[in-house]
């Protein structure tokens, strides 16, 4: 089993929806979590970051950690087709090294 | 430069030969990182250093991978008797300094170079 699960997508939606974006994780000394962000053929860039537990917001963006379920959330308000790209929840035990998930997929039709 | 930049962007080798990749970090940063990235998959770590010095290389798959950084700045990751597995796209990222990610959550990556073993 991997460490950090993410559904691998395509996730597919109309222009202006609500996207949610999910990664689970096993280890439970996991305390820095991050989303980025990759259009193809780049490198991924950082979203949202969040350390330990709790909610964060930026712009058409909120970013939920739960740690007492292993949980990690994103949320795309009002959602564009240039929020196309592939979704890489990724999340750090000391600050050092990065353990990403799978990447989601995202698809926003216009 | 402005950002990490990698090269070559794309590679094309035989299985067996030797390959080296390039990375030169965001002026300024004291830590870089290696990661590969399969396709349909996220990053995978593969080692970082802080200065010239590799921090942690646990990530390398086996003693084919090696990584240096001589002078703290540009560094190379070296493939040897490559094999078909080892392709993939190999993303090189830097920072302020070690442990920023703890601060800020950021990494800078570049956008890569793709290597294809046939």
């Amino acid at each position: 089993q991997k460490e950090v699960e993410q559904d691998p997508g395509p996730l597919s939606v109309p222009e202006g929806a609500i996207v949610s974006l999910n990664c689970t994780y096993s280890n439970s000394a996991f305390q820095y979590f991050m989303w980025y962000r990759q259009y193809s053929r780049k490198g991924p860039e950082l979203l949202m970051y969040t350390y330990s537990s709790g909610n964060k917001e930026d712009g058409r963006f909120t970013a939920q950690v739960d740690k007492s379920s292993k949980y990690i959330s994103l949320f795309i308000r009002d959602s564009q087709p240039s929020d196309s790209a592939t979704y890489l929840c990724a999340m750090s035990k000391n600050g050092n090294k990065l353990v990403f998930g799978a990447g989601t997929i995202l698809r926003v039709k216009s | 430069g402005a950002g990490v930049s990698q090269t070559p962007s794309n590679k094309v080798t035989e299985k067996g030969k030797y390959v080296e990749l390039r990375c030169d970090p965001i002026s300024g940063h004291t830590a870089l990182y290696w990661y590969r990235q399969s396709l349909g998959q996220g990053p995978e770590f593969l080692i970082y250093f802080q200065g010239t010095g590799a921090a942690d290389d646990s990530g390398l798959p086996n003693d084919r991978f090696f990584a240096v950084r001589p002078e703290g700045s540009v560094s190379t990751l070296k493939i040897q008797r490559t094999e078909r597995g080892d392709s993939a796209v190999y993303l090189c990222a830097s920072s302020y300094q070690l442990g920023q990610l703890a601060n800020t959550g950021e990494l800078f990556f570049g956008e890569g170079s793709r290597l294809t073993v046939l």
